[in-house]
Formats: C-alpha cells, sequence, structure tokens
C-alpha cells in the first residue's frame, strides 16, 4: 500500500461543477502540501498546510491530522482548472507523493 | 527571477550512453531536489541537497549520481543509462526542507 493515496485517479466535470479530490497518508508528516501539474508538464505548488484549511480563489485546502485526510476543493470549477493535481506528505527529512488526480473540466 | 531552470528538456539515450542533466535555481535555496516521475507513480526522490558540498541520497538513488559545488547548481549525472530510467525527471529547490518548492520544467528521457 502506498504511504500517500489519492482518490479518484481520474474525474471528469462540467464547468461550473464542485470539485472535490482526497488525499489519505500513512505517514507522519510536519505538512501535507498540494501541488498542480499542467497539461506541459509544469508542477506549481498550490498549499501547504499543517492544520485546519486553506484558502486561495476558488480552490480550498483541509486536512484532518487526526484521520491523516486532506481534500482539495474546487468551486466553480473552469476548463483551465485540468490538470493533474498531487498530493504530497511532507516529513521531516523527505515528502512522499500520491500517484496524482487528472481532472478534466468540459465546457 | 526565472526560478528553477532545467535542460534539457527531451533526450533520447542509447543503453550505455551517460550525460548530465543540468539544474540551475537563482532563488538562493539551500535545498535542492532530484526527482523522477513514471507513469502512475508518484515523484520519487532520487537525490537532495540541504546546501553547497552537501548531498544525499532519496528512495531511488542506484544509476544516479549528483555534486552541489555552488548553492545555484545541482547537477544529476547517469554513468550507464539503462532502460528503466526511461522517465521525467524534475529539479525542484525550497529554502527549507519541508518549504513550498519551486519546480523546473521537467526533462522527459528516453532509454532505448
Amino acid at each position: 500500500k502506498n504511504e500517500v493515496e489519492q482518490s479518484p485517479q481520474n474525474l471528469t466535470a462540467q464547468e461550473g461543477e464542485f470539485i472535490t479530490i482526497n488525499c489519505s497518508y500513512s505517514v507522519g508528516i510536519s505538512a501535507l502540501h498540494w501541488l498542480q501539474q499542467h497539461p506541459g508538464g509544469g508542477i506549481v505548488s498550490l498549499f501547504m498546510l499543517s492544520s485546519g484549511k486553506k484558502k486561495h480563489g476558488r480552490l480550498i485546502a483541509t486536512i484532518n491530522i487526526q484521520e491523516k485526510h486532506s481534500s482539495l476543493h474546487i468551486t466553480a470549477s473552469h476548463p483551465r482548472d485540468s490538470a493533474v493535481y498531487i498530493c504530497a506528505a511532507g516529513g521531516d527529512n523527505d515528502m512522499r507523493f500520491g500517484a496524482g488526480t487528472r481532472l478534466t473540466v468540459k465546457p | 527571477n526565472a526560478g528553477v531552470t532545467q535542460t534539457p528538456k527531451f533526450r533520447i539515450l542509447k543503453i550505455g550512453q551517460s550525460m548530465t542533466l543540468q539544474c540551475t535555481q537563482d532563488m538562493n535555496h539551500n535545498y535542492m531536489y532530484w526527482y523522477r516521475q513514471d507513469p502512475g507513480m508518484g515523484l520519487k526522490l532520487i537525490y537532495y541537497s540541504v546546501g553547497a558540498g552537501i548531498t544525499d541520497k532519496g528512495e531511488v538513488p542506484n544509476g544516479y549520481n549528483v555534486s552541489r559545488s555552488t548553492t545555484e547548481d545541482f547537477p544529476l549525472r547517469l554513468e550507464l543509462a539503462a532502460p528503466s530510467q526511461t522517465s521525467v525527471y524534475f529539479c525542484a529547490s525550497s529554502p527549507f526542507m519541508n518549504t513550498e518548492a519551486f519546480f523546473g520544467q521537467g526533462t522527459r528521457l528516453t532509454v532505448v
């Protein structure tokens, strides 16, 4: 079993829908990271959180430390949100990455 | 700011050839990392560095070498390329461990 599991693996939504991507981890963490990988391959950091919730525009990330679970929500999804979303569990000395969730938002 | 720059973007190698993937960052970050990304798998850490002159193995270091002679540069060396090294390689940097990381654009390497 992978140390970081994401679900779903693939997700197709219609423009405007509310999106939820889930991440469960089995390792101890200092912080949980959400990354976005664009269709061209580039990776950018979206969030780093160790408790509670963070919001940036239409993106919201939450974490439940006790349950070792985090979610990434996208409100009012748009085709430009189409990308692979990666969850990473950051420990003291390294990060363990999930396999990613491929999101496609159709107009 | 250019951020993290990787070269080349694409490369095809023959089995047994060697090459160096270049990575440079202009943010004065102490930490630099090399990852590989295989289809359907999460990023795997190959090597990392906490500062000039200091490197350490990650999860999948076999077949690779690194050096960190300056803060800016962190090249990854493949000495005897094997088909198992076909992958997309990402270099990244961060000011400290487990803080926001900045990634290069990736190098798609095919070994045939």
